[in-house]
């Protein structure tokens, strides 16, 4: 069953905690990325990889932190740099590191900072 | 700044009517695709289009593009509630095809 997942659905962090959300992807691709979703908004682009062992900084990448050690996974770490972290998080791959490339989303993370 | 802004906000129909929702961006641009969300869920792709085509089709949906105007319009036919989502356009630049910039969404709500 091919797909794109995220862990975990739902998180909750103290302030000044870092914590580190899941993107794992089966599809084969060479491209990862994560957005940032606020409520009635649309995607902003956090960190993205075309490859293993790199990664470009996306429009927001301040407070947050990517590494890419293997080409299915693709981890987000939110730091307590983040002013503010609480939103709903999504990863997404695409075979190509190219716009006219489909993304494939996972179910999204959404966390919390109380 | 955001790319892309849709057009309405929000909208609400009855099942079998037709919904448009337009997007309208600020530069050129290569492709433009639409990707529909289901609420607290991962978007999931419907139709991209280049930027030499004017219109394309796939099922129920219908997708014009006008560079001229900057815009495209997504054309839902004969609703059903099963298509009450959000509905997001993304482009890219013409000098930057790495990445895809989303806009701020519609809302459909499709009541039976």
């Amino acid at each position: 069953d091919g797909g794109i997942t995220q862990s975990p659905k739902y998180l909750f962090r103290k302030e000044g905690q870092n914590v580190t959300l899941s993107c794992e992807q089966n599809l084969n691709h060479d491209a990862m990325y994560w957005y940032r979703q606020d409520p009635g908004q649309g995607l902003r682009l956090i960190y993205y990889s075309q490859i293993v062992n790199d990664f470009q900084k996306g429009d927001i990448a301040e407070g947050y932190s990517v590494s890419r050690e293997k080409k299915e996974s693709f981890p987000l770490t939110v730091t307590s740099a983040q002013k503010n972290p609480t939103a709903f998080y999504l990863c997404a791959s695409s075979a190509r590191l190219a716009s006219n490339n489909e993304q494939f989303f996972g179910p999204g993370t959404r966390l919390t900072v109380l | 700044s955001q790319q892309g802004e849709e057009d309405p906000q929000a909208l609400s129909i009855q099942e079998g009517e037709n919904a448009t929702m337009n997007c309208s961006y600020k530069t050129s641009i290569n492709n433009l695709q639409w990707y529909r969300q289901n609420s607290g869920r991962g978007l999931v792709h419907l139709i991209l289009i280049r930027s030499n085509e004017r219109e394309k089709h796939s099922g129920r949906l219908r997708v014009t593009l006008d560079t001229s105007k900057k815009s495209s319009s997504l054309l839902i036919t004969a609703s059903r509630a099963a298509d009450t989502a959000s509905y997001f356009c993304a482009t890219d630049w013409t000098y930057n095809t790495d990445k895809l910039i989303f806009g701020t969404g519609t809302r459909l709500q499709v009541f039976p």
